[in-house]
């Protein structure tokens, strides 16, 4: 079971550029997540959704988009690279809220922007 | 807004020795709680999770959690501690369809 998956695993960008990250889930989860985390910060979403065609702004979503194509695909864009956006990427899915069923993560992008 | 907070960076134990990570919340409402742990390298696997019903909540690994919400806890126990549950502890919230994570809890646990 693959569950997971992202892609890139690393990536150094430079000021300005632009780039795709790209999460794959394989358990028919409705919902899925984006979150960057830092050190002593926790993990910090920046946006989710919730089906096919939807997304919604997490708690830091500036500089970066998203878009759900497909159930299985949640993909994270970076416009124009920013020191600040320098992290590491975690994509997460899970059932629907009701059921209250945990998050399943993949093991990261690990993003520098210099 | 839902919230919460691990008040220690670091928890260093002996082998054997009894392990607690501590985490106390802030919710409006019934809360959702979960543990989860992060392997160097890795992304976050799911330890356990209280929803309703008793107050001690058994998980993965040997891992158990005490909800208290008198004191509006939920502490993360394991009654012998493995070198290998050395890794980075976090607690989170369910708000709405959102997860709030504390910020983490690094263990060390020393032969």
């Amino acid at each position: 079971n693959a569950g997971v998956t992202q892609t890139p695993k690393f990536r150094v960008l430079k000021t300005g550029q632009s780039m795709t990250l790209l999460c794959a889930q394989d358990m028919n989860h409705e919902y899925m997540y984006w979150y960057r985390q830092d050190p002593g910060m926790g993990l910090r979403l920046i946006h989710y959704s919730v089906g096919e065609g939807t997304t919604a702004k997490g708690e830091v979503p500036d500089g970066y988009n998203v878009s759900r194509l497909k159930k299985q695909n949640f993909l994270l864009g970076l416009e124009s690279a920013a020191p600040s956006q320098t992290s590491v990427y975690f994509c997460a899915s899970s059932h629907r809220v009701g059921s209250n069923q945990p998050q399943h993560f993949g093991d990261g992008t690990r993003l520098s922007i210099l | 807004a839902q919230s919460v907070a691990q008040p220690e960076d670091q928890v260093n134990v002996a082998e054997g020795n009894p392990l607690t990570v501590k985490c106390t919340y802030s919710v409006s409402g019934n809360p959702y709680l979960f543990w989860y742990v992060q392997y160097p390298n890795r992304g976050l696997q799911f330890l356990l999770k209280y929803i309703t019903g008793d107050n001690l909540v058994k998980g993965s690994y040997g891992f158990e959690a005490e909800f208290n919400k008198s004191q509006t806890s939920f502490h993360l126990k394991k009654p012998s501690a493995l070198v290998s549950d050395s890794a980075l502890y976090f607690c989170a919230v369910r708000d709405t369809v959102q997860l709030s994570f504390g910020a983490g809890t690094t263990v060390t646990v020393r032969a």
